[in-house]
């Protein structure tokens, strides 16, 4: 059973670049598109993008300029970088995980989610 | 991008009730490619529904997912004290994947 734990800056302030890590245990990061997912305080969730271990990736294009993703699969690490935030950045951010096959874009796995707050 | 819209936002039921909660599509949604998640505050959502009636792994069978096209319900028929959560649905069949804004369902 895969598992994900998230890591990173819970605090930054306006124009820094937000950097998070999510750990994939259990199991390899072969097989999945891993994405990043956020909720804003009080609002619902919004897809960041995805990253598959091969380097396929897809992006949401209101976000794709200051977004970047990695996949490490010799540390089975997912890493979210997120350039110039401003508050409306600050949310809670999940690791997400779905099968990379036709037809499978639901996301199965999930971490626990990081909340991160941009504050001058 | 395909928007989602949830109705009601707030759904006020009693345990032991049905709950219908509805997600419209702004376009054809294809293959069916819809998802219902359950969220609970502090906590990640779970994936419910997917392929729009399928239920996933571990998923009570009073939950059931229905539609095509661009409607699609989640129908939870006798709520339990668990159950009340805000649901978002999702689509994947065509990219940027959207979720709805969600559907609050509370203890009358």
């Amino acid at each position: 059973q895969l598992q994900l734990q998230q890591w990173g800056a819970g605090l930054l302030k306006p124009l820094e670049t937000l950097s998070l890590t999510c750990g994939v245990s259990g199991g390899s990061v072969s097989g999945y598109y891993w994405s990043w997912i956020r909720q804003p305080p009080g609002k619902g969730l919004e897809w960041i993008g995805e990253m598959s271990h091969t380097g396929n990736s897809n992006y949401n294009p209101s976000l794709k300029s200051r977004v970047s993703l990695s996949v490490d699969a010799s540390k089975k690490e997912v890493s979210l970088n997120l350039n110039s935030v401003t508050a409306v950045d600050t949310a809670v951010y999940y690791c997400a995980g779905r099968r990379a096959v036709s037809g499978s874009g639901f996301f199965d796995l999930w971490g626990r989610g990081t909340l991160v707050t941009v504050s001058s | 991008e395909i928007v989602l819209t949830q109705s009601p936002g707030t759904l006020s039921l009693s345990p032991g009730e049905r709950a219908t909660l509805s997600c419209r599509a702004s376009q054809r949604v294809s293959s069916s490619y819809l998802a219902w998640y359950q969220k609970k505050p502090g906590q990640a959502p779970r994936l419910l529904i997917y392929g729009a009636s399928n239920r996933a792994t571990g998923i009570p069978d009073r939950f059931s997912g229905s539609g095509s096209g661009t409607d699609f319900t989640l129908s939870i028929s006798r709520l339990e004290p668990d159950d009340f959560a805000v649901y978002y649905c999702q689509q994947y069949g065509s990219s940027p994947w959207t979720f709805g804004q969600g559907t609050q369902v509370e203890v009358k």
